[in-house]
């Protein structure tokens, strides 16, 4: 079974509509992302949780909301979705610093993604 | 601003011929530098973390260089399953943030 899951992996809807992305994982990690990707941007990170109280924005948050549920448990919300939303949504977990070093790099792994287009 | 940006954008080669993938980076400070291989669909899979500049990293065909200003991924007599979009991302000096370069997409014609 996957390490990090999405749901749904594929979502087609209208302008206005309310989208919620759900994200699970079974690695234990504490910190948990969501990114988007578009083509030629690469990903672009749009918020993060350090632990289920802890919650930041990323680089391009407006428009979004999230959820931690649980340790395990991530959600994205887009609240009234627009076109330019469209791309592929990816969701990500990190444990905290096992590198051993004072300023921690942890490896962050991804879910198989969701595909969004808001038409 | 911490800016990644991965050359060239596409890279067409045949199986056999080797070749190198370029990741440069203007960060402060730099603390490591991923790389992760995308598979079209899925989601980023990572490969290699380097931490200081003369470090280098393998796994089968693939090595990672690093230097104080950039990165390279040198792929050693391709196969076909080696086609991929190969990602490298830099966190950032003061938080956990990542990033991402656009990519470069090799595809490994047999």
């Amino acid at each position: 079974d996957a390490d990090v899951t999405q749901t749904p992996r594929n979502r087609i809807t209208k302008t206005g509509k309310r989208i919620m992305l759900e994200c699970s994982q079974t690695k234990g990690h504490d910190r948990m992302y969501w990114y988007r990707q578009d083509p030629g941007l690469g990903l672009r990170l749009i918020y993060y949780s350090f632990d289920v109280k802890d919650i930041n924005k990323g680089e391009i948050s407006d428009g979004y909301s999230v959820s931690r549920q649980a340790q395990a448990k991530f959600s994205l919300s887009l609240e009234s979705a627009i076109p330019n939303q469209t791309a592929l949504y990816f969701c990500a977990t990190s444990d905290r610093g096992t590198s051993g070093r004072a300023l921690s790099t942890d490896t962050q792994y991804f879910g198989p993604g969701t595909r969004l287009t808001v038409l | 601003e911490d800016q990644v940006t991965q050359s060239p954008e596409a890279l067409r080669l045949q199986e056999g011929e080797s070749s190198s993938l370029n990741c440069s980076y203007t960060v402060s400070g730099l603390r490591g530098l991923f790389w992760y291989r995308q598979d079209p669909g899925k989601g980023p899979e990572f490969l290699f973390t380097l931490y200081s500049a003369g470090e280098e990293k393998e796994k089968e065909r693939l090595k990672a260089t690093l230097t104080k200003k950039e990165s390279f991924l040198h792929i050693t007599a391709p196969k076909p399953e080696d086609s991929a979009t190969y990602l490298c991302a830099v966190p950032h000096l003061n938080d956990y943030k990542l990033s991402f370069g656009a990519g470069t997409t090799v595809t490994v014609r047999a």
